[in-house]
């Protein structure tokens, strides 16, 4: 199957500093989402992006499918933005079935 | 929108009893939902797929007589932990995606956190 993997796996950063977290996929993909997991376990929709570049306020996001990449960018963090981010692909005919990454765990600090 | 609720949101119980986690679309129609778990400071696994109206198909290694799965109506799939063990502690987690919509995007409920004792 597909293999997601996403660096760095850990990211400390005091607040209003900006971040690049990186999504790297073993093949082509035809659905791919980011999440944040908040300290509840709720997952939370960023963005859904096969391809292309999407920005929500400070979040952006870009997937480069042919190079299979994904890459979030996280600006002026916030303590709030603390928890850990997963990246989701799911590939063929099967693209609704999601493989997750191995999660970004960020803390974010005074 | 997009809402997908779960109950419930966190269950205790003894060993070798059931438990029934129920997974609900609330504000749209989902043919096709996701049950997956997740371990403490681990990724999602997804368990198994859910069909509204047929037998839910089971990832490898997932034990379909333990994890029993119900679709029932097009806002509604059930998993049922059966002879639960302290093994199968962990965090239940149900995604829905919208039967109208135009994309593979997924929406995920709160999750449940079972503790088997």
């Amino acid at each position: 199957g597909i293999q997601v993997e996403q660096s760095p796996p850990d990211l400390i950063l005091q607040e209003g500093a900006n971040s690049t977290l990186r999504c790297n996929f073993s093949d082509s993909v035809n659905n791919l989402q980011w999440f944040h997991q908040n300290p509840w376990g709720q997952l939370i929709n960023l963005f859904y992006i096969p391809s292309g570049t999407k920005q929500n306020g400070r979040l952006s996001a870009t997937t480069v499918a042919t190079e299979r990449y994904s890459l979030l960018y996280i600006s002026s963090s916030q303590t709030t933005d603390s928890g850990v981010y997963f990246c989701a692909v799911g590939s063929g005919g099967t693209a609704s079935k999601l493989t997750f990454g191995t999660g970004t765990r960020l803390q974010v600090t005074l | 929108g997009a809402v997908v609720s779960q109950h419930p949101s966190w269950v205790i119980c003894k060993s070798g009893t059931s438990v029934k986690i129920e997974c609900r679309s609330l504000d749209f129609q989902a043919t096709t939902m996701f049950w997956y778990r997740q371990f403490p400071k681990q990724s999602l696994m997804l368990m198994a797929t859910s069909n509204e109206g047929s037998k839910a198909t089971y990832e490898q290694g997932v034990e379909k007589d333990k994890f029993l799965i119900n679709h029932a109506s097009l806002t509604l799939s059930t998993l049922t932990v059966t002879s639960a063990h302290p093994e199968d502690s962990s965090f239940y987690i149900c995604s829905a995606r919208d039967w109208g919509g135009l994309s593979y995007e997924q929406y995920f409920g709160p999750g449940t956190r079972l503790t088997v004792t």
